[in-house]
């Protein structure tokens, strides 16, 4: 398996641009992650998934994030309009989680670094 | 809410020395505890987790990890750290028995000096 992939890996934008992260999560696993780590604030839950279904969007910082999952293989975050505070590496995660058995490990893709001028 | 406190915040030593991270979290019920690690300019890796039973846990790259439930502690250790080991390090809990969210600390940056 290729593992969580995300793309861009890389993504400059100016302040106000709209930018979108795209995840491909490992096949079969039924729980999807967004992450953003920053020096100030570590490593932050933004959202999960659960069957494309989002569970806890607790962590998305304000309206400008969004995230969906339109199918079990794909799910975008977006920042409209973007600004410098939210640079920041944005790493995508998915799990596996059979009924009954706890600590499932959470497979980490290689992340977006965002930087927004 | 869950917290999970790292107090290392920079780690420094020689290799061959002995290495041990401090993880306390809050959550009083049940956790499952895992360690992430991630080196330089790569995405985090599991090292080990605990889920239940021996609270010695052992991982990957000759890690091992002890459960204290009493002092709400999960703390990483290596007898002999390589310069490999260099690398950041987070500890992570979920908390109940239900659901899949992890709560991370706030990672130990570790240095090893050949």
């Amino acid at each position: 398996d290729a593992g969580v992939i995300q793309s861009p890996r890389h993504e400059v934008t100016e302040m106000g641009q709209e930018v979108t992260l795209r995840c491909k999560p490992i096949s079969g696993h039924d729980y999807l992650f967004w992450y953003r780590q920053t020096m100030m604030r570590g490593l932050e839950l933004l959202i999960y998934f659960n069957n494309n279904v989002p569970i806890d969007d607790s962590g998305m910082p304000e309206d400008r994030f969004s995230a969906k999952m339109p199918n079990a293989s794909f799910s975008t975050l977006k920042i409209q309009p973007s600004e410098p505070r939210d640079s920041a590496v944005y790493f995508c995660a998915s799990s596996l989680h059979p009924p009954g058995q706890g600590a499932p490990e959470q497979y980490f893709g290689p992340g977006t670094r965002l930087t927004v001028t | 809410a869950q917290s999970v406190s790292q107090h290392n915040h920079h780690v420094i030593l020689s290799e061959a020395a002995s290495l041990e991270l401090g993880c306390n979290y809050s959550y009083g019920g049940t956790v499952n505890l895992f360690w992430y690690v991630q080196y330089p300019g790569q995405h985090l890796q599991l090292l080990l987790k605990y889920f239940s039973g021996d609270p010695l846990v052992k991982g990957i790259k000759g890690f091992e990890a002890e459960f204290i439930k009493s002092k709400f502690s999960f703390n990483l250790r290596k007898p002999s750290v390589q310069w490999s080991d260099t690398a950041e390090y987070f500890c992570a809990v979920k908390e109940g028995a239900a659901g899949n969210k992890l709560t991370f600390g706030g990672g130990t940056r570790v240095l090893v000096k050949p």
